[in-house]
C-alpha cells in the first residue's frame, strides 16, 4: 500500500543550525502538508502545497520556514535557524485531488533543539 | 474560524468496555469534512474515518463506530468491546471544503485500555 514517508525519523540540532526535514509523499497526490505537535499537545497546521506553490500557511509558518519540492517526488520543509521551541514532531501529509480524499500522514520526524 | 474541541483529556477503560469519544465542532462552512485519526505510541497518524457534512448516516466498521449529530455539531467515535491495542491518542479533525482544506485537529483524547 502507498505510503508517506518522512527522513530521518529524529533529528537532534543545535540552536541556530538549518535542518531540512524531508518528505516524499504518495506519487499520484497533488496536494502536500506539513503539520507540527509540539509533544503532549494537539497538531497544528503549517502550510500546504499544491501546484509548485504555498496554497496557504499559518501564523506559526514565518520567515524562518520555507517549504521546497525540488524534484517531483520530495518534499522538503527547511527551517532557518532553529529555536528551542521548534522541538517537536513534523509530520507531513499527501492528499488526492478532489474534495472528498482525505490526507494521509507520514510517521514524523522528531525534531530536538538543544 | 473553525474549531474542535475533545473535551475529554483522559479516559481509561477495562478491555472489554464499550467507550466513546466526543467531538464537538465548530465552523460557519456549510461544507465541511469531518475526521477521525489515531496516533499510537508509536507516533504516526493513521486515518480511521472521513465524514462529509452533507451525509450524516452513521457507519459502523467492526468494532468502531462513528455517530454524526449535524444538530448539535458533534461527531462521536464508539469502540466496542475495547482491546488493549485500541490503546492510543484519538484525535478529531475538521477540515473546509474549499482551499487547500487544511486539518484542524482537536486536542485529542489519550485512550488506555487495560487488560
Amino acid at each position: 500500500e502507498p505510503e508517506v514517508t518522512q527522513t530521518p525519523s529524529h533529528q537532534v540540532t543545535q540552536m541556530g543550525q538549518e535542518v531540512i526535514l524531508r518528505c516524499v509523499p504518495i506519487s499520484n497526490h497533488l496536494y502536500f502538508y506539513w503539520y507540527r505537535q509540539i509533544l503532549g499537545q494537539k497538531v497544528e497546521f503549517l502550510v500546504s502545497f499544491y501546484n509548485n506553490e504555498i496554497s496557504e500557511k499559518s501564523e506559526i509558518f514565518d520567515d524562518q520556514f520555507s517549504v521546497e519540492r525540488p524534484d517531483g517526488s520530495n518534499f522538503t520543509l527547511k527551517i532557518r535557524s532553529t529555536k528551542l521551541e521548534d522541538s517537536a514532531m513534523y509530520f507531513c501529509a499527501s492528499r488526492y485531488t478532489g474534495e472528498r480524499t482525505e490526507a494521509f500522514f507520514g510517521q514524523g520526524t522528531r525534531l530536538t533543539v538543544v | 474560524a473553525q474549531k474542535v474541541t475533545q473535551a475529554q483529556t483522559e479516559i481509561s477503560v477495562v478491555e472489554k468496555e464499550d467507550v466513546t469519544l466526543d467531538c464537538v465542532y465548530e465552523t460557519r462552512d456549510t461544507t465541511y469534512y469531518l475526521f477521525w485519526y489515531k496516533q499510537p505510541p508509536s507516533g504516526e497518524l493513521v486515518f480511521l474515518i472521513r465524514r462529509n457534512s452533507f451525509d450524516e448516516q452513521n457507519e459502523i466498521s467492526g468494532r468502531y463506530s462513528w455517530n454524526f449529530q449535524k444538530s448539535t455539531s458533534s461527531f462521536n467515535f464508539t469502540i466496542t468491546a475495547s482491546q488493549v491495542v485500541d490503546s492510543a491518542v484519538y484525535f478529531c479533525a475538521l477540515s473546509e471544503r474549499q482551499g487547500a482544506q487544511k486539518l484542524v485537529f482537536g486536542q485529542g483524547t489519550r485512550l488506555t485500555i487495560n487488560p
